[in-house]
């Protein structure tokens, strides 16, 4: 049972333009989602985050969007840069769990 | 100040033996969490503990388990290992309520 969905396993977008991430849930008790990326061999790296008190979160050229009704929430990279090429996982908690379930990741790829 | 510590890097052992895998978290980080990862089912999660108790486990035989010492190091061990068992093991740590996690290195474990 996957209770976090990336159903778009790769993504390819030019320097400079928009890259742009998505994520399924099915439980609705999820409160707090996180976005980490990835490089090979190495421990994914923390990101950006929201809760679900909030619909949007900025950091820099990172925004995640929330959208609660849909379950659906997204990452947008502006402007990528071929340093972003990674895999891309979304993640989600419920409070008092303690733990996140992960997507399957998408690799993105920015070509220079 | 120092990231998540994981030892060994890389590790390689037969079937049926077993090993154990250390993580040092983040100076004042008290909670640790493990997840396994294979090219097929993505990130998931062992179990995480806070304080020396573990408050939550995955869906992992018996054969899986783990610590916590009182300076928040943690150890995993797993027995009786499995060919299956290969996979990239990744250790996270955060402060303790649901906040984001960072993770370490991991350690490659190859069981032949």
């Amino acid at each position: 049972d996957q209770q976090v969905k990336q159903n778009s396993p790769s993504l390819s977008v030019q320097e400079g333009r928009i890259s742009i991430l998505n994520c399924d849930y099915t439980n609705s008790m999820f409160d707090y989602f996180l976005w980490y990326k990835k490089y090979p061999a190495e421990g994914p790296t923390f990101l950006i985050s929201i809760s679900s008190i909030k619909d949007k979160n900025e950091d820099g050229r990172f925004t995640v969007f929330l959208n609660k009704s849909a379950k659906h929430l997204s990452l947008h990279i502006v402007p990528s840069q071929p340093g972003d090429s990674a895999v891309y996982f979304c993640a989600a908690s419920a409070s008092g769990t303690y733990k996140y379930i992960f997507g399957t990741g998408t690799r993105l790829k920015v070509l220079a | 100040k120092a990231g998540v510590t994981q030892t060994p890097r890389y590790l390689i052992k037969t079937r049926g033996q077993q090993v154990t895998l250390s993580c040092s978290p983040i100076s004042g980080h008290r909670s640790v969490s493990w997840y396994q990862q294979t090219p097929g089912q993505g990130l998931q999660f062992l179990f995480e503990y806070f304080s020396e108790t573990q408050r939550n486990k995955g869906n992992f035989p018996g054969r899986f388990s783990g610590r916590q010492f009182s300076n928040s190091r943690s150890e995993m061990n797993v027995s009786t290992l499995e060919l299956g068992d290969s996979a990239l093991y990744l250790c996270a740590s955060s402060p303790g309520q649901v906040f984001e996690a960072f993770f370490g290195q991991g350690t490659r474990l190859t069981v032949v």
